[in-house]
């Protein structure tokens, strides 16, 4: 299995919703990444997870939230969104072991905020 | 710092032509990665090729190949008898780690549009 997947495909919320992203990949690797991107843009860095810690937060609002509750899950908790969240949100994941690895995308979720 | 430049904001082709994507990238890092990813209007990004600085060979897969070339910082993609298929947003990616979370610094893409 060389697969990420993502749920869901589509988010449409509110401005005062509380909702979740799930990410989750069964390829045993240990590090874990949150990308946003916004049309015609490259992807931004939000939160990489190594060993199910956190080890990297680039300066991410705090109403992004991430959690990993195992080598498998990567979670994204929403709240409070404004409308310039609105973006396609990307999981990845990257095998920490032996040689130089790189990092496997899931679909995303496109995710609208009203 | 580090930085890639994808100078190629569009390029529209037709069927069957050859293709070539430019990348040249910046970094002080004596040893770093090169990436190329593609991003089918579906939004997932698939990987294609990682090359290392200490590996200059060029490679080529299929219809696919690579120049690499380390006194220009340059890494460039061909794509030989293009085909509708590979209409897509291709991205150029750099990292200079070899362990931990590897941060990738990503050119601003290139939207390739294959005519029939």
């Amino acid at each position: 299995d060389t697969e990420v997947t993502q749920t869901p495909k589509h988010l449409v919320m509110g401005m005062t919703n509380k909702k979740s992203l799930k990410c989750e990949q069964h390829m045993g690797h240990r590090a874990m990444y949150w990308y946003k991107q916004k049309a015609k843009k490259p992807p931004e860095l939000m939160f990489v997870y190594s060993y199910e810690k956190l080890s990297i937060n680039e300066s991410v609002p705090s109403r992004f939230s991430p959690e990993c509750p195992n080598s498998s899950l990567l979670n994204l908790h929403l709240h409070a969104l404004q409308p310039e969240d609105s973006a396609l949100y990307l999981c990845a994941s990257r095998g920490l072991a032996g040689s130089y690895n790189e990092q496997f995308f899931g679909p995303g979720t496109r995710l609208t905020v009203l | 710092a580090q930085k890639v430049t994808q100078a190629q904001t569009e390029i529209s082709v037709v069927e069957k032509e050859d293709v070539t994507l430019d990348c040249v990238y910046e970094t002080r890092d004596t040893t770093y990665y090169l990436f190329w990813y593609k991003q089918p209007p579906s939004g997932e990004l698939v990987f294609l090729i990682r090359r290392n600085s200490f590996d200059e060979q060029n490679e080529i897969s299929g219809r696919y190949s690579w120049n690499f070339q380390k006194s220009t910082s340059s890494f460039n993609f061909t794509i030989t008898a293009s085909q509708v298929v590979d209409s897509a947003v291709y991205f150029c990616a750099l990292s200079d780690a070899i362990q931990g979370a590897q941060k990738l610094v990503f050119g601003q893409g290139t939207r390739l549009t294959i005519n029939p």
